[in-house]
């Protein structure tokens, strides 16, 4: 079964304090490991996004670690702020696989940030 | 350089009207996919097309749901005689090419309300 197990639910954070995110995927054919952050009432736009060839990808203030044995990925968001408070969805697809590019997304974790 | 649009905004149906969504791509791609989020959840893969083609229409529920992506305007998600639960977010992305996923861009959705 094609899917992918996102923890926590939900996510306090101080300001300045890192957020973690974790996921969990059994698909051994999925080959592209994305994360969105979506906005009240908005569509989810893509915040960075790993291949399983590297173990650890960052942009800025976020960072995807990958472990491909384990199967897992995380995002970090470091000295997260308060403008960082969103919905959070972890994904995967298999992208070689034409045709058959959907994503497969985690149930998602609101994270807020807190003075 | 407009993104993906998507219409209308928010839909009220009364159970067993039908319900048409529209989705423009982004100027130059011509694959859209859509995908469903029910409250508090992930987005659910839906239908992928190009077009004038469905290409993968696996998530689609088999009855009253049908999807087109004309060769000229919007692509159109069909819900025929809906029902309560149906009541969702309804999110198409595009990209301009076979194997886009990575590179897709969605749009801010429709919120359809079924009464």
């Amino acid at each position: 079964q094609q899917q992918v197990k996102q923890s926590p639910q939900s996510l306090i954070v101080q300001k300045g304090g890192i957020s973690i995110i974790n996921c969990a995927y059994e698909n051994t054919a999925f080959d592209y490991f994305p994360w969105y952050q979506q906005f009240p009432g908005k569509g989810p736009a893509l915040l960075i996004a790993i291949r399983p060839d590297v173990s650890e990808k960052k942009e800025g203030r976020f960072t995807i670690s990958f472990n491909k044995s384990a199967k897992q990925f995380s995002l970090h968001i470091m000295d997260s702020q308060p403008g960082d408070s969103a919905t959070y969805f972890c994904a995967a697809a298999s992208v070689r696989n034409f045709g058959n590019e959907k994503l497969t997304f985690g149930t998602g974790t609101r994270l807020t940030i807190i003075p | 350089n407009a993104g993906v649009m998507q219409n209308p905004r928010h839909l009220v149906r009364r159970r067993g009207q039908e319900a048409r969504l529209r989705c423009s791509p982004m100027k130059g791609h011509s694959h859209v996919y859509w995908y469903r989020q029910l409250p508090e959840e992930g987005l659910k893969f839906m239908v992928y097309l190009q077009k004038e083609n469905i290409i993968d229409e696996s998530g689609m529920p088999k009855e009253r749901f049908s999807a087109e992506f004309p060769k000229e305007g919007p692509s159109i998600l069909r819900i025929q005689q809906v029902v309560r639960g149906d009541s969702a977010a309804y999110f198409c992305a595009s990209s301009f090419r076979t194997g886009g996923i990575a590179e897709a861009f969605f749009g801010q959705g429709t919120r359809l309300t079924v009464v």
